[in-house]
């Protein structure tokens, strides 16, 4: 029973295309995520939705949109891929965005993306 | 904003030794301080965590341990096992999600 999960896991693609990744979270939370992981292992958050609504949106360029379909998905869309957004992304979700007891927050297994 | 570092960047032990990682932020508005594992090529798993409420907590081999005065919390692991290696993560909140921010991270090695 996965609880955050990923697709794909992998993904290779030529600068200028544009790709989606999916997030699927089976834990009922409330809130989720997306980070970037870049090549030295620095996690930075850029996208978090509560409801539907984005309430999050950190200083990363506009090529990137969150697309949230339902409560229980979030999916990261990236236009005109640039070279410089190879990295590891990573879902993430949690029960309550206000900072009760349940903020933890669970990780999905990530998608390394190369642009090349 | 919130600014978390965190030492040492590397770090190497002998099976059965223990290890401590220390992280501090700037923010003292944060309340909420958890640490996550990350193994290679999975994501990051809490492995514990802490409240500013909160001085110490303990669970099993794992510790934590904040002093919201001097703004740091630190990570204990005793008894360290070569299954303990891995790259260890600490962050800090408000507890809304706006400033989960996370350290650079800490890669222990275990050695057996």
């Amino acid at each position: 029973d996965t609880a955050v999960s990923q697709t794909p896991k992998y993904l290779v693609t030529q600068m200028g295309n544009d790709k989606s990744i999916k997030c699927e979270q089976n834990l009922g939370h409330d809130t989720m995520y997306w980070y970037k992981q870049d090549s030295k292992k620095f996690l930075k958050i850029m996208f978090s939705y509560n409801n539907k609504e984005l309430i999050i949106n950190e200083t990363v360029p506009n090529r990137f949109s969150p697309k949230s379909p339902d409560k229980a998905h979030l999916n990261l869309h990236i236009n005109s891929l640039e070279l410089g957004d190879s990295a590891v992304y990573f879902c993430a979700s949690s029960q309550d965005f206000s900072g009760g007891t349940q903020e933890t927050q669970y990780f999905g297994p990530g998608t390394r993306l190369l642009v090349l | 904003g919130e600014n978390v570092e965190q030492h040492p960047s590397t770090l190497s032990v002998q099976e059965g030794d223990s290890a401590v990682i220390k992280c501090t932020y700037s923010d003292s508005a944060s309340n909420y301080f958890p640490w996550y594992k990350q193994e290679l090529g999975k994501g990051p798993q809490l492995i514990i965590d802490i409240r500013s409420n909160v001085g110490e907590k303990k669970d099993q081999r794992i510790a934590v341990t904040l002093n919201k005065t001097a703004k740091h919390f630190s990570l204990h692991i005793t008894e360290t096992q070569p299954e303990d290696s891995a790259v260890y993560f600490c962050a800090a909140s408000k507890g809304n999600g706006q400033n989960f921010v996370f350290g650079p991270g800490t890669r222990l090695s275990v050695l057996p």
